[in-house]
């Protein structure tokens, strides 16, 4: 079966650090990979997804995530905070046999001026 | 463009009341669509999915159902409204047997059950 784990339950880092998100994944074939944005009362946002190609994709806001087949990871990373990244994360999979995406319990960021 | 609303945007209701939450996609045609909930500091719950009018999915025993009475249409309810049952209900749609767009999802529904 399908599952994600988000290891890191809440981050905090100064605006204009880096920042690398943990995602990591359980699936037999090759998953569709997906990383989500939620900001405080909203719905959620696509930031990026993975289903084949290269490895290393871009995604909006300036996030990028690189699938890691070896590792079963999913990291997602950005190289300077801004102030306005404040949110929380959610990491995804999903499967070519089902509709459904299993999500990560999510990852809480908080940053700092 | 598709579009996905969902309403109301937040709702306060007194244990032992019905439940209503609508959700509509415009846009497209015979979407997947889902309910999820999202408990105070918790990640996201699948209650419900559906891949076409009047075929709904539960994915977990509680006490709310769904209905799809309409290609793009999704209503979650409840005859009677516990406080467990309060949360951040989202609706999102998916392209039918193209789960690797992801999905997209509604701008949610704080219901907060007193």
């Amino acid at each position: 079966a399908q599952s994600v784990t988000q290891p890191d339950i809440h981050i905090t880092v100064s605006e204009g650090a880096s920042l690398e998100l943990r995602c990591n994944y359980s699936y037999g074939a090759t998953p569709y990979l997906f990383w989500y944005v939620q900001s405080p009362g909203q719905g959620l946002q696509l930031l990026l997804k993975y289903f084949s190609g290269d490895t290393l994709v871009q995604g909006i806001k300036g996030f990028e995530a690189e699938f890691k087949r070896s590792q079963s990871s999913f990291n997602l990373r950005k190289p300077s905070v801004h102030w306005s990244d404040a949110a929380e994360y959610f990491c995804a999979v999903g499967a070519s046999n089902t509709d459904k995406l299993i999500f990560g319990t999510g990852t809480r960021l908080q940053v700092f001026p | 463009s598709q579009t996905i609303h969902q309403w109301p945007a937040t709702l306060v209701q007194p244990v032992g009341s019905p439940l209503s939450l609508e959700c509509t996609v415009e846009g497209t045609s015979n979407p997947n669509l889902y309910w999820y909930r999202q408990a105070a500091g918790r990640g996201l719950q699948l209650l419900f999915y559906s891949v076409g009018i009047g075929q709904i999915s539960s994915e977990v025993p509680q006490n709310l159902s769904a209905s799809r009475p309409q290609d793009r249409q999704f209503i979650l309810s409840s005859k009677k409204l516990l406080l467990s049952d309060s949360g951040f209900y989202l609706c999102a749609w998916s392209v039918l047997g193209q789960t690797f767009y992801g999905y997209t999802f509604g701008s949610g529904t704080r219901l907060t059950v007193v």
